[in-house]
């Protein structure tokens, strides 16, 4: 069982260059996000996705943009990359259940450099 | 605005010991609460939650307890073992599903 499965691993991309993050899961899941963690920072929402064809900003969505392909799929779009948005990417899913509230299951994250 | 608080960036414990992080939040809509663990490397991995309904959730090892007049929550570990050590997020969410989550606590278990 596959979960949630994030390409690629590692990115390095010169400043002003553009590149899609992609995110699968399997587990058959409504909600899609995703986040960044930096140093210090914990982990910031981006955006996210509560079911197909639904995307909402998160608490930092300035720089990118999301595509929620089907229900499978989300991927992340950064149009023109800047150092600020150096960081380690990671894509979630979850499927509410009673009493469960939105319990998330992450990917292993993509590390994206940018120089 | 921070709506999820980690004050404690770190916190050292002995093998055996007990292990107390916290978590405070502002937002009173939060109907949901979760641990997560994380390793260098891997993503977050769920740990343990409690529904706002409740003040006390157990699991094995780890208790996790709440206290919604005060905003705030607990995760125990007892014992703690260095396997446990991680960076430990407290996460919240509401009516939308949508997680927030703290900025981490650095657990260090010596042996």
């Amino acid at each position: 069982n596959a979960g949630v499965t994030q390409t690629p691993k590692f990115q390095v991309l010169k400043t002003g260059q553009s590149m899609t993050l992609q995110c699968a899961q399997d587990m058959n899941h409504n909600s899609m996000y995703w986040y960044r963690q930096d140093p210090g920072m914990g982990l910031r929402l981006i955006y996210y996705s509560a079911s197909e064809g639904t995307t909402d900003k998160g608490e930092v969505p300035n720089g990118y943009n999301v595509s929620r392909l089907n229900k499978r799929e989300f991927s992340l779009r950064l149009e023109s990359a800047a150092p600020s948005q150096t960081s380690v990417y990671f894509c979630a899913s979850s499927e509410a259940k009673g009493g469960q509230g939105a319990r998330a299951f992450f990917g292993q994250g993509t590390r994206l450099t940018v120089v | 605005d921070q709506q999820v608080k980690q004050n404690s960036p770190s916190l050292s414990v002995q093998e055996g010991r007990i292990s107390i992080l916290n978590c405070d939040y502002t937002n009173s809509m939060f109907d949901y609460f979760l641990w997560y663990k994380k390793y260098p490397a891997e993503g977050p991995t769920f740990l343990i939650s409690i529904s706002s309904i409740k003040d006390k959730n157990e699991d094995g090892r780890f208790t996790v307890f709440l206290n919604k007049s005060a905003k705030h929550l607990s995760l125990h570990i007892v014992p703690s073992q260095p396997g446990d050590s991680a960076v430990y997020f407290c996460a919240a969410s509401g009516s939308n599903y949508k997680l927030t989550f703290g900025k981490g606590t650095l657990l260090t278990v010596n042996p």
